[in-house]
């Protein structure tokens, strides 16, 4: 059973609008959440995170909102950038770091020009 | 975060054979990770390499079939042994640097024929 959900495949927006890529988490445990950015060929690039004691985290034209009960967080681009043309997967931890981290199945985010 | 290399990057082997991987981070840390990513699918946790330990496998997998050193605080690696073509994935390894964010390596590419 797959405990972090990426439900969109895939995601097509329009060059300077906003990306909204959603996940959805089941275990009560987790308590700390990632966004990470896969180009083809390259390994994972960390791009911002979230504790469970916050709702909203922002970096730039990033940002990532936590909904606890609903056990669902989203990352927001603002404005979007044909560079952001890229797979992106949310994971979660818990354990304090000392656990590895459990990956949704990522969303494939295509920039229009 | 770390520079983070993996040797090699990609190859094809032989079913039956055996492949060592390893990972090169350029500053001390004391939490690896080893994951795998198959073809269309998720990033999964093969385990957890910490210096002067054990390594700490998840379900699913075993020493035997993958076995990780971790002889200092830069450098490990992770056997793939008696491959079939279910092996043919990415494995990548990851650095925990204080905190609960992990840093990626660029992967290496398996196929097994």
């Amino acid at each position: 059973d797959q405990q972090v959900k990426q439900n969109s495949p895939s995601l097509s927006v329009q060059e300077g609008r906003i990306s909204i890529l959603n996940c959805d988490y089941t275990n009560s445990m987790f308590d700390y959440f990632l966004w990470y950015k896969k180009y083809p060929a390259e390994g994972p690039t960390f791009l911002i995170s979230i504790s469970s004691i916050k709702d909203k985290n922002e970096d730039g034209r990033f940002t990532v909102f936590l909904n606890k009960s609903a056990k669902h967080l989203s990352l927001h681009i603002v404005p979007s950038q044909p560079g952001d043309s890229a797979v992106y997967f949310c994971a979660a931890s818990s354990g304090g770091g000392a656990d590895g981290l459990t990956f949704g199945k990522g969303t494939h985010l295509i920039i229009q020009p | 975060s770390a520079v983070i290399s993996q040797k090699p990057s990609r190859d094809i082997c032989q079913r039956g054979t055996s492949l060592t991987i390893q990972c090169q981070v350029d500053s001390q840390v004391t939490m690896m990770f080893w994951y795998r990513q198959q073809p269309g699918q998720s990033l999964t946790l093969i385990a957890t390499a910490n210096q002067g330990s054990e390594a700490t496998y998840e379900s699913g997998f075993v020493i035997d079939k993958f076995p990780i050193s971790r002889p200092n605080l830069t450098f490990s690696t992770l056997t793939v042994s008696n491959m079939s073509p279910e092996d043919s994935s990415i494995y990548l390894c990851s650095v925990e640097m204080g905190g609960e964010t992990q840093y990626f390596g660029p992967g290496t590419r398996l196929l097994v024929l």
